[in-house]
Parts: C-alpha cells; sequence; structure tokens
C-alpha cells in the first residue's frame, strides 16, 4: 500500500478556502485516492473519493495532477464546524481491502 | 439507515481484567474491520472479515485479543487480559463488498480505559 505524507496541522479562518495536499509517490496504477473526516469521539468519515483529474461533490473538490503523486483536498468557504482531522488514503479494491491510515492533518477553523 | 452500532461507548477496567466490544455493521454490508485508535494517532486495521471468515488477521495480538462474526452479520472483539496499553479507541467499520470505491462506514468507537 502506498504511503502518504500530509501536514500535521493547518489553521485557517472562516469563510476561507483551505487546500490539504498529500504526497504519495508510490501510488499504483490500480489506486485510488480517498479522504476521511473525524471529529472527536467519532469515527471517521468518507469525504471524497477519486483517480485522476478532478471530482467534486457537495463537501469537498479533489484535485489530482496527472503524474498521481499527489493530491489536494479543498474545502469551499470553511466553517468552525469544520474543525478536524483529515485523512488521506491510497489503495486498491485489488490489495487487502484495507486502508491505512497515517495521522491526518489536524485542521483548526478561527473565528 | 441505521449506521454501524457499536457499544459500549465508553469502558474503564482495571489492568488483567476481561472487555468485549460489540459492533453492528450496516445491514447488507459484508466486510467489516475493527480498528484501533490510539490518542493523536489514524486508526489501525486489527483484522477484517468477509461474512463470517476472517481474511485479514495479521495485526491481531493474538496472545490476548479475539474476535468473532457468528453468521456474518454482527461482531465481538474480547481482550483478555487487558494490559494498560491497550487503552484506545475501537473502531468497527463496515463495507458492501469491500471496495473502495465509495469508502468504509465507522461507528462511534469504544473508548477503552485500562487503570
Amino acid at each position: 500500500l502506498a504511503k502518504t505524507t500530509q501536514p500535521i496541522s493547518m489553521d485557517s479562518y472562516e469563510g476561507q478556502e483551505v487546500n490539504i495536499t498529500c504526497s504519495h509517490n508510490n501510488i499504483a496504477t490500480n489506486d485510488y485516492i480517498t479522504w476521511y473526516q473525524q471529529f472527536p469521539s467519532q469515527g471517521p468519515r468518507f469525504i471524497i473519493q477519486g483517480y485522476k483529474t478532478k471530482v467534486t461533490n457537495e463537501v469537498a473538490s479533489l484535485f489530482i495532477p496527472a503524474d498521481r503523486k499527489s493530491s489536494t483536498l479543498s474545502l469551499p468557504r470553511v466553517s468552525l464546524s469544520d474543525t478536524a482531522v483529515y485523512y488521506c488514503l491510497v489503495g486498491s479494491s485489488g490489495s487487502a481491502r484495507q486502508l491505512t491510515f497515517g495521522s491526518g492533518t489536524q485542521l483548526t477553523v478561527l473565528p | 439507515e441505521a449506521g454501524v452500532v457499536q457499544s459500549p461507548r465508553y469502558k474503564i477496567i482495571e489492568k488483567k481484567q476481561p472487555v468485549a466490544f460489540w459492533c453492528n455493521p450496516i445491514s447488507g454490508h459484508n466486510t467489516l474491520y475493527w480498528y484501533r485508535q490510539n490518542l493523536g494517532q489514524g486508526p489501525e486495521l486489527l483484522i477484517r472479515y468477509e461474512n463470517e471468515e476472517a481474511v485479514d488477521d495479521s495485526q491481531l495480538p493474538k496472545d490476548r485479543f479475539s474476535a468473532e462474526r457468528l453468521k456474518g452479520v454482527d461482531s465481538t472483539l474480547k481482550i483478555q487480559p487487558a494490559e494498560l496499553g491497550d487503552s484506545a479507541v475501537y473502531l468497527c467499520a463496515s463495507s458492501l463488498g469491500g471496495t473502495l470505491n465509495y469508502g468504509y462506514t465507522f461507528g462511534s468507537g469504544t473508548r477503552l480505559t485500562v487503570v
């Protein structure tokens, strides 16, 4: 499974766009990129998943360059409730069907 | 639709005592996972079930940890005897067919404190 590297923490202010970048230099051809969000005292929650280019849903956008060695989670106009830990994971259904979590990025949104 | 249900939410026990956690996955999800999450770290996989079969338990400390998923639905994770280092949040997750296409659904976890 490809290892991921992401910043330990980030601060932002309400209303700003937040971009969290994840590096995954050893990503395999069959690997997807998945992002999870975790609030204190809760389990991680699926946010978005992509394979290449751009994916957008009602919560976030995911940008993946052509070489797929990194990805950027974009959260538009964050609010205080977006304060959480964000995890980037890489894997495929052809692997052990498991997700390997790193330490994640603690995003703190300030008023 | 009910999510992944775990109980209890919190458990405090003395070291060397046994403890058990219960998980009821989303209806129809045949793949079930148990993760352990230490403070300030991401979750780490303990065991994965496909229906009632444990297909990956390589990271389960088998000397004291055991798990079962009878009938391929709900599951129980047991620790006997518990050690101080077992204090963590134990998360259960489920997915449909083990596919990564739409991610896993996690429960809220059981926070274990061993004193």
